[in-house]
């Protein structure tokens, strides 16, 4: 069965410096991979996504994420973080076939300190 | 008016209340879905629309009922709730083509059942 585990709950970080939030996932064939993004208050937005080729993918806001198929694992990472970026980041996994199904990790609350 | 959005933003309800939340997507999809985000648990997958047709009920309670009268509206009927229902409840939808399609959120409904 697909799960994601995100090991981390909470990370505080200093605006400017340097993020990776981790995500490893379980599944028996080629996984489709996503960050998301949630301020409080609001819906998830999109960050990036992995379906194939480049295991190095780029998203919006300067993230970027890298897919290891050794690792199992689909690490996010940002140069130079700012305090806009303070929010909670979901990792998720979806499988082929119009399965429509998305498995979610439980999500890693970033707080930025000035 | 932005991709998914979702109505109310925020519900408070009696345990014997009838109440809808309703999401709209303006992103011409043709699959929509229900999510329940409790603290401190991934998200959950209640129900998933491809078409108008219900193709996906996660053991989800009697409670809930779901009605997708075009692909473009999607409801969620809630009666006879409980304390534990209370949750934020996502709204998602996407393109279904070839199996594994970018999911877009909608803000969410936050629900505290009294």
């Amino acid at each position: 069965a697909q799960s994601v585990t995100q090991p981390d709950i909470h990370i505080t970080v200093s605006e400017g410096a340097s993020l990776e939030l981790r995500c490893n996932y379980s599944y028996g064939a080629t996984p489709y991979l996503f960050w998301y993004v949630q301020s409080p208050g609001q819906g998830l937005q999109l960050l990036l996504k992995y379906f194939s080729g480049d295991t190095l993918v780029q998203g919006i806001k300067g993230f970027e994420a890298e897919f290891k198929r050794s690792q199992s694992s689909f690490n996010l990472r940002k140069p130079s973080v700012h305090w806009s970026d303070a929010a909670e980041y979901f990792c998720a996994v979806g499988a082929w076939a119009g399965a429509n199904n998305l498995f979610f990790g439980t999500g890693t609350r970033l707080t930025v300190i000035p | 008016e932005t991709g998914v959005t979702q109505t109310p933003r925020h519900l408070v309800m009696g345990m014997t209340n009838k109440k809808s939340l309703k999401c709209e997507q303006h992103l011409g999809h043709n699959a929509m879905y229900w999510y329940k985000q409790s603290a401190k648990k991934p998200l959950e997958l209640m129900f998933v629309y491809n078409f108008k047709e219900q193709t996906e009920n996660n053991s989800v309670p009697s409670r809930f009922s779901p009605e997708c009268p075009n692909s473009s509206h999607l409801f969620l009927h809630l009666h006879t709730l409980q304390p534990e229902d209370s949750a934020l409840y996502l709204c998602a939808s996407s393109q279904e083509k070839t199996g594994q399609e970018t999911q877009y959120f909608g803000p969410g409904t936050r629900l505290l059942v009294l």
